[in-house]
């Protein structure tokens, strides 16, 4: 079945790295997501990792996927007040045919002073 | 560039009264479009795909259903609410064979059924 699981919440300080991980059941997904949502806002893409790969870095965001576990993280360096925020993680899945993806509960993550 | 919209941004409707929430699409033709549902506190659980014009596929039973009378428009609608049917609704496109880069959301629809 498909099914993504995070934990619920992350409190970090701000200038820490915070790591918000997420687990994964459907082996076949090649594409998996991370995303960001702002209170009272739509869902906005953060990054994408392909599941041939190990480790995808952009600026302060590191993805990091590790397919036999089927465990994704993504680790915010120097954590900012402006990161907090939801954060979802995504897998790609295919089902009727068509290409879906299915969301995490999403993490909140509170970035304090 | 492309771009999507939904509207209202807000809602509040009785119990019993209809519903129906519009997600248009810009820049872009033949898109496949989505309807989520954020419930508070809880995650996205996916209500509704559309590959194509009157194409729609229903993923969870439900008080709702959805119609896509144009390529770029994408209709969620109720004849009754639900108490249970609050939440907040987003509106997603995705090109066609483009799945890979994810989906691109609006900005959402909160519904509030009282």
């Amino acid at each position: 079945g498909e099914d993504v699981e995070q934990s619920l919440f992350l409190s970090v300080r701000e200038g820490d790295s915070s790591v918000i991980n997420c687990t994964y059941t459907d082996s076949s997904s090649t594409y998996l997501y991370w995303y960001k949502q702002e209170p009272g806002a739509g869902l906005q893409l953060l990054t994408y990792i392909f599941s041939n790969m190990d480790m995808k870095q952009d600026q302060r965001l590191t993805v990091l996927l590790n397919k036999k576990d089927k465990h994704l993280s993504l680790r915010i360096a120097d954590t900012q007040t402006g990161d907090s925020a939801i954060y979802f993680c995504a897998e790609k899945t295919i089902s009727g045919g068509y290409n879906k993806l299915i969301f995490g509960a999403g993490t909140r993550l509170a970035v304090h002073p | 560039s492309q771009t999507i919209h939904q509207w209202p941004a807000t809602l509040v409707q009785p119990v019993g009264s209809p519903l129906s929430l519009e997600c248009t699409v810009e820049g872009t033709s033949n898109p496949n479009l989505y309807w989520y549902r954020q419930a508070a506190g809880r995650g996205l659980q996916l209500l509704f795909y559309s590959v194509g014009i009157g194409q729609i596929s229903s993923e969870v039973p439900q008080n709702l259903s959805a119609s896509r009378p144009q390529d770029r428009q994408f209709i969620l609608s109720s004849k009754k609410l639900l108490l249970s049917d609050s939440g907040f609704y987003l509106c997603a496109w995705s090109g066609q064979g483009q799945a890979n880069y994810g989906y691109t959301f609006g900005s959402g629809t909160r519904l509030t059924v009282v």
